[in-house]
């Protein structure tokens, strides 16, 4: 059965620095990924998906994800945080034939401190 | 443009009440799919629409859950005797269904959140 694992719970960074967020799925054909986001009060906002070709993707808010079959994972980074990033992220996997159906893990909540 | 809109946004019932949860999705998008998202978690899938068919209803918990889309548009999610452990939030997004499904972007409504007491 597809899985995905979000391993941290929660993540603290100071504003600027670099974050990596990590997400690793357990499908035995080639998946399709996707890191949304979720701030309080709000629906999930799709940050970057990838389905094939180019295993670095960009997103947008100046997020990018790096597919890696061998890992079986797909992290989410971005150089340089900003205060406004302080949210929920989820990574979800989906598959062919299946209609859109999504599988979430349980997501990162990234605090960010001055 | 508008987005997917869901009403109302916090529901509380008594346990044993029956619920009706609406979702508006965006116009003209086929897909409609219904998650639930318990506290601290991620969300889960429910069920599927494409149109006014269910394609897909195999994360419906219980009997007591039921959706409907009759004329391909708006969505209703019933829950029959609420239990305590049906409190959650409940999503609803929609996707233009053009590639089938599997690869289209899901957009999401802001949620109902359901407490039973």
């Amino acid at each position: 059965a597809q899985s995905v694992t979000q391993p941290d719970i929660h993540i603290t960074v100071s504003e600027g620095a670099s974050l990596e967020l990590r997400c690793n799925y357990s499908y035995g054909a080639t998946p399709y990924l996707f890191w949304y986001v979720q701030s309080p009060g709000q629906g999930l906002q799709l940050l970057l998906k990838y389905f094939s070709g180019d295993t670095l993707v960009q997103g947008i808010k100046g997020f990018e994800a790096e597919f890696k079959r061998s890992q079986s994972s797909f992290n989410l980074r971005k150089p340089s945080v900003h205060w406004s990033d302080a949210a929920e992220y989820f990574c979800a996997v989906g598959r062919l034939n299946q209609g859109g159906k999504l599988i979430f893990g349980q997501g990162t909540e990234l605090s960010v401190k001055p | 443009g508008a987005g997917v809109s869901q009403s109302p946004r916090y529901k509380v019932a008594k346990r044993g009440q029956d619920v009706a949860l609406r979702c508006d999705p965006i116009s003209g998008h086929v897909s409609l799919f219904w998650y639930q998202q318990a506290l601290g978690q991620g969300p889960e899938f429910l069920t599927y629409f494409q149109n006014e068919a269910q394609l897909d209803k195999s994360g419906l918990p219980s009997d007591r859950f039921f959706a409907e889309r009759p004329e391909g548009s708006v969505s209703t999610l019933k829950i029959q005797r609420t239990q305590q452990e049906d409190s959650a939030v409940y999503l609803c997004a929609s996707s233009t269904g053009v590639s089938g499904g599997s690869t289209d972007t899901q957009y999401f409504g802001p949620g109902t959140r359901l407490t039973v007491l």
